[in-house]
């Protein structure tokens, strides 16, 4: 079954447009929902952890918000720097491995 | 510091070849991970390594896949009689082990491309 959906699949975005991006999850006890940034060819890179309803977290122009059905990254006044995949993982109360979603794949135009 | 490496970055090999896959964690880092992200598709998980305690090996998709981790901290993954169905980006994570702040960090990852 699918824990982890992420929409949209992809989302283009003028400079300075800002918009946001939706993680939903299904899981039985949530231990924590994981933010990563990949750009092409490389790994993730670490973004934020959210670990209760109503936890928001922020770096430069992304802010993370967590309910407990969905998670939302938001980009603000986005930059061409900001064009890459964003992946939403979710650890279940009581397990180690992360479950990920297929990604959103952000592109944003100057 | 030091972030999770993998060796090699690439790989081209034949159907039915076997092949090794390198990950070096983080220094420190108890807890190291495989994953797996096939084209289109979200990240996979394969194998966890904790310790000294036994591997989960419960994501590995056949008995033609393997992976040891020696003097807890290089990983290898193996893949016997590789297919076609093989290719795909492996990847490795650590963490510093299951604790409340286990963020996993990646490595850059192996591209696999079985002709």
């Amino acid at each position: 079954e699918d824990q982890v959906t992420q929409s949209p699949e992809a989302l283009r975005l003028q400079e300075g447009e800002s918009s946001s991006l939706n993680c939903s999850y299904t899981v039985s006890g949530l231990r924590g929902l994981f933010w990563y940034r990949q750009d092409p060819g490389k790994g993730p890179e670490f973004l934020f952890t959210l670990y209760s309803a109503g936890e928001e977290k922020e770096k430069e122009r992304l802010k993370a918000t967590l309910t407990k059905k969905e998670s939302f990254l938001h980009i603000t006044a986005p930059k061409p720097e900001d064009s890459a995949t964003y992946l939403c993982a979710v650890q279940e109360l009581g397990d180690y491995k992360l479950s990920f979603g297929a990604g959103t794949t952000v592109t944003v135009r100057a | 510091g030091a972030g999770v490496s993998q060796s090699p970055s690439n790989k081209v090999t034949e159907k039915g070849k076997d092949v090794e896959l390198r990950c070096d964690p983080i220094s420190g880092h108890t807890a190291l991970y495989w994953y797996r992200q096939s084209l289109g598709q979200g990240l996979e998980f394969l194998i966890y390594f904790q310790g000294n305690s036994a591997p989960d090996k419960s994501g590995l998709p056949s008995d033609r896949f393997s992976a040891e981790r020696t003097g807890g901290s290089v990983s290898t993954l193996t893949i016997q009689r590789t297919q076609q169905e093989d290719s795909a980006v492996y990847l490795c994570a650590s963490t510093r082990g299951f604790s409340r702040s286990n963020e996993q960090f990646f490595g850059p990852g192996t591209r696999l491309t079985v002709l």
